[in-house]
């Protein structure tokens, strides 16, 4: 397995402009998270998944951002319009609720640049 | 509310002292601790968890609930151990990790 893959790994843009950021897990995980990662802030969760279903999106920081699960194998995480506050590392990471040792895996993440 | 305090930022030592990276929790019930671990141009990744009671890379963490602490120690520091890492608490059963802020651990050689 190749882990979750994230597209792109890099994004530039020009505040304004609509991102589009995806996702897929790791096949047979039940769950999907979407993390911001900055300097100031840290790791914060924006919303998860399960089983397709958003269950939090409570970390979501305004109606800019969106984010859908339409099947199990892909989410996409959608900031329409940017601003250059949005600039950080969006990760996404996927786990299952199966054996307790699991835990979570994460993407590479998605360098987001908003000029 | 479950919440994870990692106090400092940035941590920098020498290489062959000793590290610790602190981590306090506030929950009221029994809480899953994990240290997570973010190495240059590398994806987040477990490191441990208390659960387990193991030695990663020779990082070990003791689950302390009197202090609330889940520190995470390492006797000799490498240039290697620098990373960002965090630490996560999971409450019971629910799968879904809280993480602290992050803390930077450079390791000069």
């Amino acid at each position: 397995d190749a882990g979750v893959i994230q597209s792109p790994r890099h994004e530039v843009t020009e505040m304004g402009q609509e991102v589009t950021l995806r996702c897929k897990p790791i096949s047979g995980h039940d769950y999907l998270f979407w993390y911001r990662q900055t300097m100031m802030r840290g790791l914060e969760l924006l919303i998860y998944f399960n089983n397709n279903v958003p269950i939090d999106d409570s970390g979501m920081p305004e109606d800019r951002f969106s984010a859908k699960m339409p099947n199990a194998s892909f989410s996409t995480l959608k900031i329409q319009p940017s601003e250059p506050r949005d600039s950080a590392v969006y990760f996404c990471a996927s786990s299952s609720q199966g054996a307790r040792e699991e835990t979570q895996y994460f993407g590479p993440g998605t360098r987001l640049l908003v000029l | 509310a479950q919440r994870v305090t990692q106090p400092e930022k940035l941590l920098s030592v020498f290489k062959g002292a000793p590290v610790e990276l602190k981590c306090n929790y506030s929950y009221s019930g029994s809480p899953e601790l994990f240290w997570y671990v973010q190495y240059s141009r590398q994806r987040l990744q477990l490191l441990l968890r208390h659960i387990s009671r193991e030695s990663i890379k020779g990082f070990t963490a003791d689950l302390n609930k009197g202090e609330t602490s889940f520190h995470l120690k390492k006797p000799f520091a490498q240039e290697e151990d620098s990373a960002m890492y965090y630490c996560a608490l999971e409450s019971g059963g629910s799968y879904i990790p809280t993480f602290g802020r992050g803390t930077s651990l450079i390791v000069h050689p």
